[in-house]
């Protein structure tokens, strides 16, 4: 089974551009998680989508927006960069197990803002 | 309330030696726990997870160590080796979905 699959995997802007980062689950995952790694804050959590719906939230602005298709796929959107977005953005798809979803997580979108 | 705190931010072992990497929680709907493993470039990869209901939980030469009442959870690498060498995260999740990771742990294991 192929692994989570994020594009691009770099990417550098500017100050005040958007930017739009794509996240491919693995077959058959239907949650989609994104979340921001920064070296002073960890991992801290964007919003997750199941079935093109959000179910939560994390605590960042509304410049921070995201959206899932139909077949899973799934993009978040960052509008009018600041520098201190300048992070690894990772995606995570989840399954069922146990109960529990179990999180998988692809290689991230290294974005730098200048 | 909803924070992971993990200590240490970085550890130096021997090779063949334990690596202990502790975190705390404070939200008792906490009801998952996993542990990551990130490597440079990489992004995290589930290494073992616990659910409060068992004090202990081993894979290999990783075990999980639970303590409910004092809400704190510890990771150990047993003989501890070079390929070991990496950032670990602990993570709590209420319900099914909503993760919050501590701030890692750099890990160097000396050959």
């Amino acid at each position: 089974k192929a692994g989570v699959t994020q594009t691009p995997r770099y990417l550098i802007k500017t100050r005040g551009q958007q930017v739009t980062l794509s996240c491919s689950p693995i077959s058959g995952h239907r949650s989609v998680s994104w979340y921001q790694q920064t070296p002073g804050q960890g991992l801290q959590f964007l919003f997750e989508y199941f079935s093109e719906t959000q179910r939560n939230k994390g605590n960042f602005p509304g410049r921070f927006s995201g959206r899932q298709f139909s077949n899973s796929r799934s993009e978040m959107n960052v509008s009018t960069l600041e520098l201190g977005d300048s992070a690894l953005y990772l995606c995570a798809s989840s399954s069922l197990r146990d109960g529990r979803n179990e999180q998988f997580f692809g290689p991230g979108t290294r974005l730098t803002v200048l | 309330q909803q924070q992971v705190k993990q200590s240490p931010q970085s550890l130096i072992v021997q090779k063949g030696g334990i690596s202990i990497i502790n975190c705390a929680y404070e939200n008792t709907a906490f009801d998952y726990f996993p542990w990551y493993q990130q490597f440079p470039g990489k992004g995290p990869a589930l290494l073992i997870a616990i659910r409060p209901d068992v004090s202990e939980k081993k894979e290999g030469r990783f075990t999980i160590s639970f303590n409910k009442s004092a809400k704190q959870f510890s990771l150990h690498i047993m003989d501890s080796q070079p390929g070991d060498s990496a950032t670990y995260f602990c993570a709590a999740a209420e319900g099914t979905y909503k993760y919050i990771f501590g701030t890692g742990t750099r890990l160097k294991v000396l050959a």
